[in-house]
């Protein structure tokens, strides 16, 4: 069974330009979650996705980050305009069903100079 | 809102010491669930405790839920260098809409010297 995939592995980008990070989450996994882990932090979640409802959007910094989960499959989690304070490894995890144990995908990690 | 601690932030042992990390939360969790993330690596999935005391164990791996479900525990027995990693725990808001949601503590940082 293939793991959750996510891509880039790795992006730098210049303050105030847009970044797209994708995921495509274990097949037949109904939640999608969104998480930004800080270094020396535990992750700490963004977005979580049932199908394709989004839930639980309550830390996402809805002026400039923005998530799609198109056909209740893959999903989109986009920045416009990056922040200096957004360098973070962006992580996608997704579970069988909330509340299941979730598994995690290798992580974006972003730098914004 | 929900918050989950760990103690210690860090350990540091000599191979072949045991080593234990504890979880608290400040609400009363319907389970827990342990995650190691290995340095470079991402969390992955150990164990989730679902019963008040209950008690599971892999290898030489013990977890532990407290009695009033707002506390857990790992303990390692015996470390070995391919310990080394940040265990989180993370417990779930339950209810609502937010059921489902983890919230993660801090992670205990294990460092094992061979």
């Amino acid at each position: 069974e293939a793991g959750v995939v996510q891509s880039p592995r790795y992006k730098i980008i210049e303050k105030k330009q847009p970044v797209a990070f994708w995921c495509n989450p274990i097949s037949g996994h109904n939640t999608l979650y969104w998480y930004r882990q800080n270094l020396g932090q535990g992750p700490e979640l963004l977005i979580r996705y049932e199908n394709e409802e989004a839930v639980d959007d309550s830390q996402l910094p809805k002026d400039r980050f923005s998530a799609e989960r198109l056909k209740g499959v893959d999903s989109t989690l986009k920045i416009q305009p990056a922040e200096l304070g957004d360098s973070a490894v962006y992580l996608c995890a997704s579970s069988a069903y909330r509340g299941y144990e979730q598994y995690f995908g290798p992580g974006t990690r972003l730098t914004v100079t | 809102g929900q918050q989950v601690m760990q103690i210690p932030q860090y350990q540091h042992v000599q191979e072949g010491e045991d080593f234990t990390t504890y979880c608290n939360s400040s609400t009363t969790l319907s389970n827990i669930q342990w995650y190691k993330q290995r340095p470079g690596g991402h969390p992955v999935f150990l164990i989730q405790l679902v019963k008040s005391g209950e008690v599971k164990k892999q290898k030489r791996l013990t977890f532990q839920f407290g009695e009033a479900k707002k506390n857990s525990s790992l303990h390692i027995t015996a470390t070995q260098t391919t310990d080394v990693g940040t265990y989180f725990c993370a417990g779930p808001y339950a209810g609502g809409t937010s059921y489902g949601k983890l919230t993660f503590g801090q992670g205990t940082i294990l460092t094992v010297h061979p």
